[in-house]
């Protein structure tokens, strides 16, 4: 069966510091991958996805940025942390892009001060 | 622009049936879900609808009518555990989800 991981779980960081979240899927081969992060009350905001490795397209123009250095793994990464940047960033991955489910990790809750 | 209008909040009794409504203004149309998310936890995968209709999953039926941009779960015989936020989202024509803001549904005894 398929599994997704997302570490760590709890981060607090100070503006300015860099970041780097890490997710990594087992049982499957080649998913989509996809960041998320979610705003307290808020829906999900589509920040990058990758089809395949190498490959990372971007929705929303910010400070962070995502690789995909091996096929199941995904990461997330800032040189200087905003205070926006706070929030509950999560992982999922599909197979293919018709797929018609997302799969989520548990997700990482970032605060940053 | 692309929108998903869903209730911010909604309050219901155990063991009654209540209704989420979701209205989708987006660029295409390739399917919508309900996930179902608790406080501080990930979303999880409730339904999925592409044709017009209703989808039946034992307490949980969601309902689409593609014309009208609508959408609506329905939850019956609802249990203190119902009590979480229920995201709709809309697979638009490049295959992305559209989020709406989720609808918090509290559940009292």
């Amino acid at each position: 069966s398929q599994t997704i991981h997302q570490w760590p779980a709890t981060l607090v960081q100070p503006v300015g510091s860099p970041l780097s979240l890490e997710c990594t899927v087992e049982g499957t081969s080649n998913p989509n991958l996809y960041w998320y992060r979610q705003a307290a009350g808020r829906g999900l905001q589509l920040l990058f996805y990758s089809v395949g490795i190498g490959q990372i397209s971007s929705e929303v123009p910010q400070n962070l940025s995502a690789s995909r250095p091996q096929d199941r793994q995904f990461i997330l990464s800032s040189k200087k942390l905003l205070l926006s940047d706070s929030g509950f960033y999560l992982c999922a991955w599909t197979l293919g892009l018709e797929a018609d489910e997302q799969f989520f990790g548990p997700g990482t809750r970032l605060t940053v001060l | 622009g692309q929108n998903i209008d869903q209730p911010t909040e909604m309050t219901a009794t155990e063991g009654a049936i209540v209704q989420i409504n979701c209205t989708y203004q987006t660029s295409g149309f390739n399917g919508l879900f309900w996930y179902q998310q608790h406080a501080g936890e990930a979303p999880t995968f409730l339904s999925y609808n592409v044709l017009d209709g209703l989808e039946e999953k034992g307490r949980f039926s969601s309902f689409l009518s593609r014309s009208k941009g609508y959408s609506y779960l329905l939850l019956k015989e609802l249990q203190m555990k119902d009590s979480a936020s229920y995201l709709c989202a809309v697979k638009d024509s490049n295959y992305q989800l559209i989020w709406g803001a989720g609808t918090k549904l509290i559940i009292k005894p």
